[in-house]
């Protein structure tokens, strides 16, 4: 079993709806948690990161942890074709010897048309 | 913001042939290197940590001796790859965390380096 899942998709949705990623992890240590953006041959780029339970909200971007059920989430709203681009969570652990080592998820790839 | 840069961003070369592809950070001093690894339609796999100075820390199933990293200074690390073999093509990524990076120790992700070996 991989320590992260996420589903490959791909999504493809219309300008304007709302996106919803996911990832389930089961390694109870990750206490960062984040989400990159990587558009097509290029490295990825940090979104948002979150480091407890709960919401959090950047502009039409928001991450959501839920700890509990080892399920984190991003959700995009009013997306637009610029978001069209793979999608990666990726979480870490407090420290120790693992210190900043990131364990991604697959991806999923979106696709936004207009 | 801080900016990594990666050089050549695409080569080509012929199996047996060692390639090296360099990982700058341009604006900041990166005490800790990581370099990954992704195939097409998958997710990054970190193969490597180098800190400046030091012996690189390789993750399990990656042979040292084929993939060699020189983290010389605190904005330079290079990988090279030895004996190219056509199963060594994929998308190279190098990160870099900067001195003193907060405590997400954000890792700021280079363009990417595409190897492919003939």
């Amino acid at each position: 079993q991989k320590e992260v899942e996420q589903d490959p998709g791909p999504l493809s949705v219309p300008e304007g709806a709302i996106v919803s990623l996911n990832c389930t992890y089961s390694n109870s240590a990750f206490q960062y948690f984040m989400w990159y953006r990587q558009y097509s041959r290029k490295g990825p780029e940090l979104l948002m990161y979150t480091y407890s339970s709960g919401n959090k909200e950047d502009g039409r971007f928001t991450a959501q942890v839920d700890k509990s059920s080892k399920y984190i989430s991003l959700f995009i709203r009013d997306s637009q074709p610029s978001d069209s681009a793979t999608y990666l969570c990726a979480m870490r652990d407090a420290g120790g010897t693992s210190y900043g080592k990131l364990t991604f998820g697959q991806g999923t790839i979106l696709t936004v048309h207009p | 913001g801080a900016v990594v840069s990666q050089h050549p961003s695409r080569v080509i070369c012929k199996s047996g042939t060692s390639v090296k592809i360099e990982c700058r950070s341009l604006d900041f001093q990166a005490t800790t290197m990581f370099w990954y690894r992704q195939f097409p339609k998958q997710s990054l796999m970190l193969m490597a940590t180098s800190n400046e100075g030091s012996k690189a820390t390789y993750e399990q199933g990656v042979e040292k001796d084929k993939f060699l990293i020189n983290h010389a200074s605190l904005t330079l690390s290079t990988l090279t790859v030895t004996s190219a073999h056509p199963e060594d093509s994929s998308f190279y990524i190098c990160s870099a965390r900067a001195l003193g990076g907060g405590p997400l120790n954000e890792q700021f992700f280079g363009p990417g380096t595409r190897l492919t070996v003939l």
